[in-house]
């Protein structure tokens, strides 16, 4: 399979406990981004790498979230001391420059906050 | 601020013509996506305008207005298979996707 894979599909934590999730693109693919979704709601963007560089991350994103991408191939996204509101699907996308620029998703990672 | 609106949900019957209409205001435009989501599932690729007017891509239909900020998602033929969620999204002046919320259509037999 030479999708996006994301890796855990399901991660139940408590409260205060740190989360990492991993996104492995496409391999040709040099965009990375990280979304998060809620029921009933479209894609929030997270953060978007091109390579190994971090070029943009949301305002909405606290400082107990992080993400990095060392090697411009997998990337991470952990989250730190969560809470009940982080409980969402993460989804990881990836695409190749150029203007159309098609997203490409894996299947997410739900996470559920006690 | 950006916005993109589009119907919470619509309903249509097996085999009939729906039309889903998207309308957006964002920080300049760099191409608008439409992407299918089934429950639970990741969104994925059906469409991309950025040009005026209607491209066709078999059952599937999508339409541009640039000047309106306009575009609507074209189904035709429709199979139950087609109950998801339909996601309108623009790239905007930084090349980056803004989302609607997304129609959810529910296909009736």
């Amino acid at each position: 399979d030479t999708g996006v894979s994301q890796d855990p599909r399901h991660k139940i934590t408590k409260r205060g406990q740190n989360v990492t999730f991993r996104c492995d693109p496409i391999s040709e693919h040099n965009r990375l981004y990280w979304y998060r979704q809620t029921l009933g709601q479209g894609p929030e963007f997270l953060t978007y790498f091109q390579n190994e560089a971090q070029l943009e991350k949301s305002r909405l994103l606290s400082d107990r979230f992080s993400a990095e991408r060392p090697k411009g191939s997998f990337s991470t996204l952990e989250i730190q001391r969560t809470e009940q509101g982080d409980s969402a699907m993460y989804l990881c996308a990836s695409s190749r420059d150029g203007e159309a620029g098609e997203l490409f998703f894996g299947e997410g990672s739900r996470l559920t906050v006690l | 601020g950006q916005n993109i609106d589009q119907p919470t949900e619509m309903t249509a019957t097996e085999g009939a013509i729906v039309q889903i209409n998207c309308t957006y205001q964002t920080s300049g435009f760099n191409g608008l996506f439409w992407y299918q989501q089934h429950a639970g599932e990741a969104p994925t690729f059906l469409s991309y305008n950025v040009l005026d007017g209607l491209e066709e891509k078999g059952r599937f239909s999508s339409f541009l207005s640039r000047s309106k900020g306009y575009s609507y998602l074209l189904l035709k033929e429709l199979q139950m298979k087609d109950s998801a969620s339909y996601l309108c999204a623009v790239k905007d002046s930084n090349y980056q996707l803004i989302w609607g919320a997304g129609t959810k259509l529910i296909i009736k037999p």
